[in-house]
């Protein structure tokens, strides 16, 4: 079993509607991070958190450090959001344990 | 905000020769810098820790002599792909640490695709 458990895998949505990627892990961790990566490969770091919410436009991530789990959360998608979303476990020492990935699709 | 680069973006070369990539952090200083591998359909793996000022920390089943990585400054560590094979060709994507101004977050750079031919 990876550490680091997302699901779905793929996801396909019509635009407009609102998304929720789930990141579970089994480790302790210091952070989590959730990543973006589009079709050309560079990576965008759109949150880490520790606790809580944060938010950011359309984007919002929550954690709950208790049962070691994470969303993200895409309210009102659009075709733009469409790439590879990762989430990735920040251990004691720094290291990043990445999830597979959830390849998100959205159509207009 | 924070921005890491890498070149180059992409690279071809034949089989035998070494390949040098450079990762840089343009706006803060970063001690510690991290490079991962990315194979088709799979997710990132953490090849080695790129400490500056001292030798790099590599992963169970990363060979050193293969990968040589250089932390000379706070802005650059570099990955040299010695005697690249085809089975090296991948996605390699360096990352770096800031820790200024009382955060700690890592900043991904675009990666660099190498083809070995």
């Amino acid at each position: 079993k990876n550490e680091v458990e997302q699901s779905p895998q793929n996801l396909t949505a019509q635009e407009g509607e609102f998304i929720t990627i789930n990141c579970s892990y089994s480790v302790g961790i210091s952070a989590l991070h959730w990543l973006q990566q589009h079709p050309g490969g560079g990576i965008v770091s759109l949150f880490m958190l520790s606790s809580g919410k944060k938010k950011h436009g359309r984007l919002i991530a929550t954690i709950n450090i208790q049962e070691k789990h994470s969303s993200l959360h895409i309210t009102a998608s659009h075709p733009r959001d469409s790439a590879v979303y990762i989430c990735a476990a920040r251990l004691y020492g720094n290291k990043l344990v990445f999830g597979a990935g959830t390849i998100l699709r959205v159509k207009s | 905000g924070a921005v890491v680069s890498q070149h180059p973006s992409r690279v071809i070369c034949k089989s035998g020769t070494s390949v040098k990539i450079e990762c840089r952090s343009l706006d803060f200083q970063a001690t510690t810098m991290f490079w991962y591998r990315q194979f088709p359909k799979q997710s990132l793996m953490l090849m080695a820790t790129s400490n500056e000022g001292s030798k790099a920390t590599y992963e169970q089943g990363v060979e050193k002599d293969k990968f040589l990585i250089n932390h000379a400054s706070l802005t650059l560590s570099t990955l040299t792909v010695t005697s690249a094979h085809p089975e090296d060709s991948s996605f390699y994507i360096c990352s770096a640490r800031d820790t200024s101004g009382g955060t700690d977050t890592q900043y991904f750079g675009p990666g660099t695709r190498l083809t070995v031919l």
